[in-house]
């Protein structure tokens, strides 16, 4: 199968810094790239949805001045949370679709994120 | 819209008995169907999908789901578990088209016990 990988898997940071976390396609070609956020105990909610050489569309209660999305090649999504509080601790898992993989969505191992 | 509903939050099971995780959909539209498994404190794992014709999938580690369409369900299945299939079980629906997002249900946490 399509594999994505997430880096880094764990970050711990103050509050106030920022943190860029990056998402990759190994093996296929992602036209389509989408983020989610999960919390403890429950299911994906997702973030925004990225297409490659287009800005991000965010769900809606995303702040994406808060949550900068970058898909600038078919292989490579980043997501930068920025001036990062404890609130923003959470989960957040990337997910890659395209190629000939279109119906089927892949997913990253996902990066945890504590703010101190 | 289309939505997902997974009736079992949790579903507690012996190690080599046969367990069943429920799963059902709502939309107007012709769908496709997965189920993902997630270990802790990873991502998701595809473990098999239904696009088209035959309406009994295999995949991974021994699952497969049937999709009804009349029912609109696609349970999952498997004859016997592992302590090892110990994980979150999530059905997804994607409506046809490029266009269209992955709606999750709420997640089934499969316990296997000795």
């Amino acid at each position: 199968g399509a594999v994505v990988s997430q880096h880094p898997s764990r970050v711990i940071c103050k509050s106030g810094t920022s943190v860029k976390i990056e998402c990759r396609s190994l093996d296929f070609q992602a036209t389509t790239m989408f983020w989610y956020r999960q919390f403890p105990k429950q299911s994906l909610m997702l973030m925004a949805t990225s297409n490659e050489g287009s800005k991000a569309t965010y769900e809606q209660g995303v702040e994406k001045d808060k949550f900068l999305i970058n898909h600038a090649s078919l292989t490579l999504s980043t997501l930068t949370v920025t001036s990062a509080h404890p609130e923003d601790s959470s989960f957040y898992i990337c997910s890659a679709r395209g190629g000939q993989t279109q119906e089927t969505q892949y997913f990253g191992p996902g990066t945890r994120l504590l703010v101190l | 819209a289309q939505s997902v509903t997974q009736l079992d939050s949790q579903v507690p099971v012996f190690e080599e008995a046969p367990v069943e995780l429920r799963c059902n959909y709502s939309s107007s539209v012709s769908v496709y169907l997965f189920w993902y498994v997630q270990y802790p404190n990873q991502g998701l794992q595809l473990l098999l999908k239904y696009l088209s014709g035959s309406t009994l999938v295999k995949g991974i580690n021994g699952f497969e789901a049937e999709f009804n369409k009349s029912q609109t369900s696609f349970h999952l299945r498997k004859p016997s578990v592992h302590i090892s299939d110990t994980a979150e079980y999530f059905c997804a629906v994607r409506s046809w088209g490029t266009a269209s997002k992955l709606t999750f249900g709420t997640g089934t946490r499969l316990q296997v016990t000795l």
